[in-house]
């Protein structure tokens, strides 16, 4: 496609449930980033595809955040048993390869209740 | 871990105005971002430099590798300028990802 695309665009969910956030990224990208931007915050890395290996998952803050992208295209962002402090803007963002400008999709944003 | 620091956090001006937003950080890079971000809206991927000056319309970045700092800056500010700007950085690992200023939110009054 013409940009990164994420799904849903919003999403609330009651505490304890799971979320399944999408992420399509520009076609031939190779490099996958997420990101979680609390409110008022700047954007803080989560993990990092190359391809279909995640070569860096360091920024996910519990076992709780579980990401991947099997076939090298399309990314999901797992979180178990959402709790109130997982409400953020997810964002994901693709480039050809690590040294490239990134695209960035719109973001999704979560609410947990 | 980088530490990425912006100012100002915020900033009012009046079209026309010349703006700068200045950017530093606290370890070698590979490279640097600017990001525009507008409410409710995605980012978009303003700038990407390792050294030097870029110039894009009315935008300029400059960076300067040796005192760790960059800037940005707007030429005849006009209201759609208005948005969060946010500077990050490469620390040259790639693979962790880019580490985030917390941004610099701009209104530009008519």
């Amino acid at each position: 496609g013409a940009g990164v695309s994420q799904s849903p665009r919003y999403k609330v969910a009651k505490r304890g449930q799971d979320v399944a956030l999408r992420c399509d990224p520009i076609s031939g990208h190779v490099s996958l980033f997420w990101y979680q931007q609390a409110l008022g915050q700047g954007p803080e890395f989560l993990t990092y595809f190359q391809n279909e290996a995640q070569l860096d998952k360091s920024g996910l803050p519990s076992d709780r955040f579980f990401a991947e992208r099997p076939e090298g295209s399309v990314s999901t962002l797992k979180i178990q048993r959402t709790q109130q402090e997982d409400s953020a803007v997810y964002l994901c963002a693709s480039s050809l390869g690590q040294s490239n400008v990134l695209t960035f999709g719109a973001g999704s944003r979560l609410t947990v209740l | 871990k980088n530490e990425v620091e912006q100012s100002p956090q915020n900033l009012t001006a009046q079209e026309g105005e010349f703006i700068t937003i200045n950017c530093s950080y606290s370890v070698g890079i590979s490279a640097l971002h600017w990001l525009q971000q507008h409410p409710g809206g995605g980012i978009v991927s303003l700038f990407m430099l390792s050294s030097g000056k870029k110039k894009h319309g009315r935008l300029i970045a400059t960076i300067n590798i040796q005192e760790k700092h960059s800037s940005l800056h707007i030429t005849a500010s006009h209201p759609r300028d208005s948005a969060v700007y946010i500077c990050a950085v490469d620390s040259g690992g790639g693979a962790d990802g880019l580490t985030f200023g917390k941004g610099t939110h701009l209104i530009i009054q008519p």
